[in-house]
């Protein structure tokens, strides 16, 4: 299996600007979770999903934020407009149903790196 | 309410020492636990996890951790370091309720020749 896959790896883009980050999570898990790391904050969850329905968006700092799962091999988080306090690195992490109907093990992707000017 | 302490933002170590990272939780449910480590510019990685089964849990990479109910503590150990150890690493929580694992705030290892 390739992994979780995130795309870009890399993005820079000036303040204002809409930004799409994109996840592939792996085959046949049923959660998929985006956090945003930073020095200042750690690691943040923004919001995840089961089975493409979103459970907690709690994290999702304002409404400049937006995360869908449009299927069970695609999710997309948007941010428009963008600010520079937005700069980190976002991941994405799928899982499968673990014990007690909550998820397991979380399989994190390699982020994606965003730079806000 | 579940929540996890670090209790060392940064270790040093030399090569070929011991590696000792500490981690205390709370929890309302028996919790389960995890270790995972990120080398830089990478994703997370699990290292190990704790699901009230055996207290010592074997990881990756030589790395072990013991769950100890009475000191609510569930530390990670190595009885030798690597260069190749010089990474971050998280403790981390389950939720068993609502999805959500509740990261620590990191320990950043450095392992000196």
């Amino acid at each position: 299996d390739a992994g979780v896959i995130q795309s870009p790896r890399h993005e820079v883009t000036e303040m204002g600007q809409e930004v799409t980050l994109r996840c592939k999570p792996i085959s046949g898990h049923d959660y998929l979770f985006w956090y945003r790391q930073t020095m200042m904050r750690g690691l943040e969850l923004l919001i995840y999903f089961n089975n493409n329905v979103p459970i907690d968006d709690s994290g999702m700092p304002e409404d400049r934020f937006s995360a869908k799962m449009p299927n069970a091999s695609f999710s997309t988080l948007k941010i428009q407009p963008s600010e520079p306090r937005d700069s980190a690195v976002y991941f994405c992490a799928s899982s499968l149903e673990g014990l007690a109907g909550g998820p397991w093990e979380q399989f994190f992707g390699p982020g994606t790196r965003l730079t806000v000017l | 309410a579940q929540s996890v302490t670090q209790l060392d933002s940064h270790v040093s170590v030399s090569e070929g020492t011991p590696v000792l990272l500490r981690c205390n939780y709370s929890s309302s449910y028996s919790p389960s636990l995890f270790w995972y480590v990120q080398h830089p510019n990478k994703g997370l990685q699990l290292l190990l996890k704790y699901t009230s089964a055996a207290t010592l849990v074997k990881g990756i990479n030589g790395f072990e951790a013991e769950f100890k109910k009475s000191e609510t503590s569930f530390h990670l150990t190595k009885p030798s370091a690597h260069m190749s150890d010089a990474a971050e690493y998280f403790c981390v929580v389950s939720v068993w309720q609502g999805g959500k694992l509740i990261f620590g705030q990191g320990t950043e290892l450095s392992v000196k020749p």
